[in-house]
């Protein structure tokens, strides 16, 4: 099992520009969720989803869209990225039963110039 | 879900047992208390988790009052890749999870 993979690692773009982070499990799991973590701070729910075709906002969800058209894929898109944006972002993923947890992924270090 | 109130910061010696408390007062009786960790940069750990009884696996133990409103993560040999900010939330509904601002642990030679 690889677990949650995300790309890229890193990943600079410029003001204005859109892309698309990637993350995908390999572990079946039902619930997925992404993350940022600005520099010496907390981290912060963006969007999560319970299944294929569900998803829902969290904490910090504007300037962000996110899909789920597979159980293994969960992409986050920055529409139009912003200086703000620049953090690092987490993906996460769990069976949805209490008696597991989230398994995270390594993450994708953004800079917005 | 219940508010969790941690302390910010807590020093271990090496090879000492590390006593990582949390206080979960408004916990309701099917809200599970669950611990993850953060080591510096990379991505959160969860590492154990119980609702009543007392737990262990072989990461750490977790111990929670018999009323509930307060555990502790115990690591029993502390080293110093222990080093990290844990956090502990108790939830009952596991879609959404969301995390305080932890204590971070310094483990010291």
């Amino acid at each position: 099992n690889a677990g949650v993979t995300q790309t890229p690692k890193f990943q600079v773009l410029k003001t204005g520009q859109s892309m698309t982070l990637q993350c995908a499990q390999d572990m079946n799991h039902e619930y997925m969720s992404w993350y940022r973590q600005d520099p010496g701070m907390g981290l912060r729910l963006i969007h999560y989803s319970v299944g294929a075709g569900i998803t829902d906002q969290g904490e910090v969800p504007n300037g962000y869209n996110v899909s789920r058209s597979t159980t293994e894929d969960f992409p986050l898109r920055l529409l139009s990225a912003a200086p703000s944006q620049t953090s690092v972002y987490f993906c996460a993923s769990s069976y949805g039963d209490r008696n597991y947890g989230y398994t995270f992924g390594s993450g994708t270090r953004l800079t917005v110039v | 879900d219940a508010k969790t109130t941690q302390p910010p910061s807590m020093d271990c010696a090496e090879g000492r047992a590390a006593n990582l408390p949390c206080n979960h007062s408004t916990i309701s009786g099917n809200e599970y208390v669950y611990w993850y960790r953060q080591i510096h940069s990379q991505g959160p750990q969860y590492i154990i988790h119980g609702l009543k009884n007392n737990e262990t696996n072989e990461m750490a133990s977790l111990i929670i009052t018999e009323d509930r409103k307060s555990s502790t993560l115990i690591l029993p040999h502390a080293t110093l890749r222990d080093t990290a900010v844990y956090y502990c939330i108790a939830m009952y509904n596991t879609d959404k999870l969301i995390f305080g601002t932890g204590t971070r642990l310094q483990v010291f030679p």
